[in-house]
């Protein structure tokens, strides 16, 4: 069946640097989902993207939807504090497959 | 609105026990699910209901059952808990808006078998 690796597991970084999340599926897929998650909270919908080859923006956060429709990135430009949490992919087509996530920590 | 609301939030069980873990949405959300999130493993799809009165298995569905009570309500059963059903419950309903179908999630159940 289908599955999404994400990795790194865990990135620790200084505030003010860059940091990304890589997720791949064993499948072709219809559409991936980002989800941000804060400690000790739920999931909260970013973005979805559809198209092969698609980026979107959202401020300092940019989102790739690999040309195969097999692999999708994050990638954060000058973190903050704020940005602390654990990121999600998620990819259909059927049942939503979440990755295990990247848990992002911002050191002041 | 309140948008997802899940209870308990918190719950403790022996082994061998049931309880049924309640969530309701106030978003007029046709599709309904239920995750679980494992500690470096995201979260798994158990069931999920894609209008009212259908419900279908996901990636784990053994040992758990669920009712669609009504739109607004999607209810997860453990007929007899086990240890490895100690885990945190995620209940979520989606909607399709501009082609794109969000999942919105309520804030979960932590949950503890012994």
């Amino acid at each position: 069946g289908q599955q999404v690796m994400q990795i790194p597991q865990y990135q620790h970084v200084q505030e003010g640097e860059d940091f990304t999340t890589y997720c791949n599926s064993s499948t072709t897929l219809s559409n991936i989902q980002w989800y941000k998650q804060r400690p000790g909270g739920h999931p909260v919908f970013l973005i979805q993207l559809v198209k092969s080859g698609e980026v979107k923006k959202q401020k300092r956060l940019t989102f790739q939807f690999g040309e195969a429709k097999k692999n999708s990135s994050l990638h954060i430009t000058a973190t903050q504090t704020t940005d602390v949490g654990t990121y999600f992919c998620a990819g259909q087509p059927g049942d939503m497959r979440f990755g295990a996530g990247t848990r992002l920590t911002v050191k002041p | 609105n309140a948008g997802v609301t899940q209870t308990p939030k918190f719950q403790v069980l022996k082994t061998g026990q049931s309880m049924t873990l309640q969530c309701a949405q106030d978003m007029n959300h046709n599709s309904m699910y239920w995750y679980r999130q494992d500690p470096g493993m995201g979260l798994r799809l158990i069931y999920y209901s894609a209008s009212e009165g259908t419900t279908d298995k996901g990636e784990v569905p053994n040992g758990y059952n669920v009712s669609r009570l009504n739109k607004r309500e999607f209810s997860l059963r453990l007929e007899s808990a086990a240890p490895s059903q100690t885990s945190v419950y995620f209940c979520a309903s989606s909607v399709i808006r501009e082609g794109t179908d969000t999942q919105y999630f309520g804030p979960g159940t932590r949950l503890t078998v012994l």
